[in-house]
């Protein structure tokens, strides 16, 4: 049990729609990252919140969004849903003392999506 | 580029036995690494971390190796079990983002 939650933990979206997966961050923690992960592969960092801010970016298109909230739980939107976006995504949360430092990182479950 | 990579993508071992699975890291300024495990349907689960000031680490069952010389990582499951079966990914945690490799199929047979 590491205190991240996620929801759903399933849904089914239509080519071309939008989603909104929702995390909620463990007790203490300021720090949110999204990777989506898909079918036997290692999670892609998609990108990270910290104080409210985006604070890194991998290797996604502008359709991929999201939002930190003043409690540091956090949202990752997806606009013009592809099939090649059906994947596990996945939520990470941490504490970070200074914007230079990494550390300890806790998973959510995740959120399997599949688009039809 | 920075790449974490594994040398073996399915472990296969007796129970009981010990386990060791091996990664690869490029980027010789990453600081701090962690590995993972992660079972069927769920997400990744900590199993311990290091910090490049270190060259060892241990926990409960689990010792995780650093060698900054050659850029590999390490993770020793000591007397393995049957709920050690699962994908074990070692990352690479530069301040913003984590870098994963592919994952090793850890298997365990009676």
């Amino acid at each position: 049990e590491t205190g991240v939650t996620q929801s759903p933990t399933h849904l089914i979206k239509t080519r071309g729609q939008q989603v909104t997966l929702r995390c909620s961050s463990q007790s203490g923690h300021n720090t949110v990252s999204w990777y989506q992960q898909a079918l036997g592969q290692g999670p892609q960092f998609i990108f990270q919140y910290y104080r409210e801010e985006e604070n890194g970016r991998g290797n996604f298109p502008p359709r991929f969004s999201g939002l930190q909230f003043p409690n540091y739980s956090s949202e990752l939107n997806v606009n013009a849903l592809e099939l090649d976006d059906s994947a596990l995504y996945l939520c990470a949360s941490s504490f970070r003392d200074r914007p230079d430092r990494g550390n300890t990182i806790y998973f959510g479950e995740g959120s399997w999506l599949t688009v039809v | 580029g920075e790449n974490v990579g594994l040398h073996l993508p399915t472990l296969s071992v007796q129970e009981g036995d010990n386990s060791i699975i091996n990664c690869a890291y490029s980027n010789s300024a990453s600081d701090y690494f962690i590995w993972y495990k992660q079972e069927s349907g769920k997400g990744p689960q900590f199993i311990i971390d290091i910090r490049s000031n270190m060259d060892k680490r241990q926990g409960q069952r689990v010792t995780v190796l650093l060698n900054k010389t050659v850029k590999h990582l390490s993770l020793q499951i000591a007397a393995t079990q049957p709920g050690d079966s699962a994908v074990y990914f070692c990352a690479e945690n530069s301040p913003d983002k984590l870098i994963f490799g592919t994952g090793t199929r850890l298997q365990v047979f009676p």
